[in-house]
């Protein structure tokens, strides 16, 4: 699987869109884009995946870019119950392999 | 529906003991993979199990743990003799034959504590 780099923290207002992005410039033609993220004391929550086309879903929007080295997580207004550890993680779909967590991104949602 | 079942969600052993934690999958999911979380870390993969069988055990340490999902029944993460650098967080997650197209779904832990 290719390898991600995440910023290790980030901060956004209470009902500000909170934009995570993740570095993954290895990444091959069959691997596939996914975010989980973790609030504290918790079982990791799967958000959303995507191969090259953005996406969204009840909880956010996946935006990979054309080269698909890069991509960004939009949480479109972020509340404080957002506050966790967000993972990207890049790997080949319909694949019943191990998920690799890298250090994640750390996003406190403030007041 | 249920999700993912894991107990107990709290268990204290004292050092030298054993530890049993038990993982229940999602219904319809043959695929059950264990991961540990110690204290203000990252999730790190320890095992990975079909029914009766175990694919990877890459991420398991050599002595004292092992698992198993049998073809009835939970999976079973089991630490034998445990020393306090065991405590943490243990975290069950499953996904269907098919793969995880759709994201794996994760437990909410068994949080050991070794005292």
């Amino acid at each position: 699987d290719a390898k991600t780099t995440q910023p290790t923290s980030m901060d956004c207002a209470e009902g500000r869109a909170a934009n995570l992005p993740c570095n993954h410039s290895t990444i091959s033609g069959n691997e596939y884009v996914y975010w989980y993220r973790q609030i504290h004391s918790q079982g990791p929550q799967y958000i959303i995946h995507g191969l090259k086309n953005n996406e969204t879903n009840e909880m956010a929007s996946l935006i990979i870019t054309e080269d698909r080295k890069s991509s960004t997580l939009i949480l479109p207004h972020a509340t404080l119950r957002d506050t966790a550890v967000y993972y990207c993680i890049v790997r080949v779909s319909y694949n019943t392999d191990k998920l690799i967590f890298g250090t994640g991104t750390r996003l406190q949602v403030f007041p | 529906n249920a999700g993912v079942m894991q107990n107990p969600r709290h268990l204290v052993r004292r050092r030298g003991q054993e530890a049993r934690l038990r993982c229940s999958p999602m219904k319809g999911h043959s695929h059950v993979y264990w991961y540990r979380q110690l204290p203000e870390e990252g999730l790190k993969f320890m095992v990975y199990l079909q029914k009766e069988n175990i694919i990877d055990e890459s991420g398991m340490p050599k002595e004292r743990f092992s698992a198993e999902f049998p073809k009835e029944g939970p999976s079973i993460l089991r630490i034998q003799q445990v020393v306090r650098g065991d405590s943490a967080a243990y975290f069950c997650a499953s996904s269907p034959e098919s793969g995880g197209a759709g994201g794996y779904t994760f437990g909410s832990g068994t949080r050991l504590t070794v005292v």
